[in-house]
């Protein structure tokens, strides 16, 4: 089975300034799909980033940046010229990238919530 | 709002009570899910629809849970006989289906928070 790692439970970061979030993960497959969720507080999840493990080159949207680490199974979020609504959880999840049904469920670890001081 | 819809946003009941839960999807998704994230923890998989085939549960939905499509759109969740340790944010996500084994973005509602007492 899948699982994902999140060992940072809190981070902090200056306005302006960058923060990485890590996360690993463990599976035998060979294609699947690694995201990045933003959660604001009482508000509902967002696809921050998304990273497909057949690709080499590391996605980027905007000031978000993935770290793509394969062989490791490592991968990490860079925040750039962080943003007061940049502050949330952050979850990151696993999803098998096969045909069959029980593939399309995400495999989330427990998160790290971000804060961004002023 | 074209969004995944979810109601109650919030539900408050006793301990053996029975309660249930809606989803409305985005229109056009076919694929519906349910997790569930107690607090300090991410999101665990319940069960999947596609159309209204319930094709996957999870082993955290004992027999007390029970989730519904009837009809392809909206989905239902209901917990009978409600323990405390149900208490948790239920969310509900809902997706296109493409090509098999595509990629097509799970877009999640905002959730409905229940607290057993």
């Amino acid at each position: 089975a899948q699982t994902v790692t999140q060992s940072q439970p809190e981070m902090s970061v200056q306005e302006a300034e960058t923060v990485t979030l890590s996360c690993t993960y463990d599976t035998s497959e060979s294609d699947y799909y690694l995201f990045w969720y933003k959660q604001p507080p009482s508000r509902q999840m967002i696809l921050v980033i998304r990273q497909e493990a057949y690709k080499q080159q590391n996605a980027t949207e905007n000031r978000f940046s993935v770290n793509f680490q394969k062989a490791a199974k490592s991968f990490s979020l860079k925040i750039s010229d962080s943003q007061l609504g940049d502050a949330a959880m952050y979850f990151c999840a696993y999803r098998s990238a096969g045909g069959s049904p029980g593939t399309y469920k995400y495999i989330f670890g427990t998160g790290t919530r971000l804060k961004v001081l002023a | 709002d074209t969004g995944v819809s979810q109601n109650p946003r919030h539900k408050i009941t006793k301990r053996g009570q029975n309660v249930t839960f809606r989803c409305d999807p985005i229109s056009e998704h076919n694929r519906l899910y349910w997790y569930r994230q107690t607090l300090g923890q991410g999101p665990e998989f319940l069960t999947y629809f596609q159309n209204e085939a319930q094709l996957e549960k999870s082993r955290l939905l004992s027999d007390r849970f029970s989730a519904e499509r009837p009809k392809g759109s909206f989905s239902t969740l209901e917990i009978q006989r409600t323990e405390q340790g149900d208490s948790a944010m239920y969310l509900c996500a809902s997706s296109l289906a493409g090509l098999a084994g595509g990629y097509n973005e799970q877009f999640f509602g905002p959730g409905t928070r229940l607290t057993v007492l």
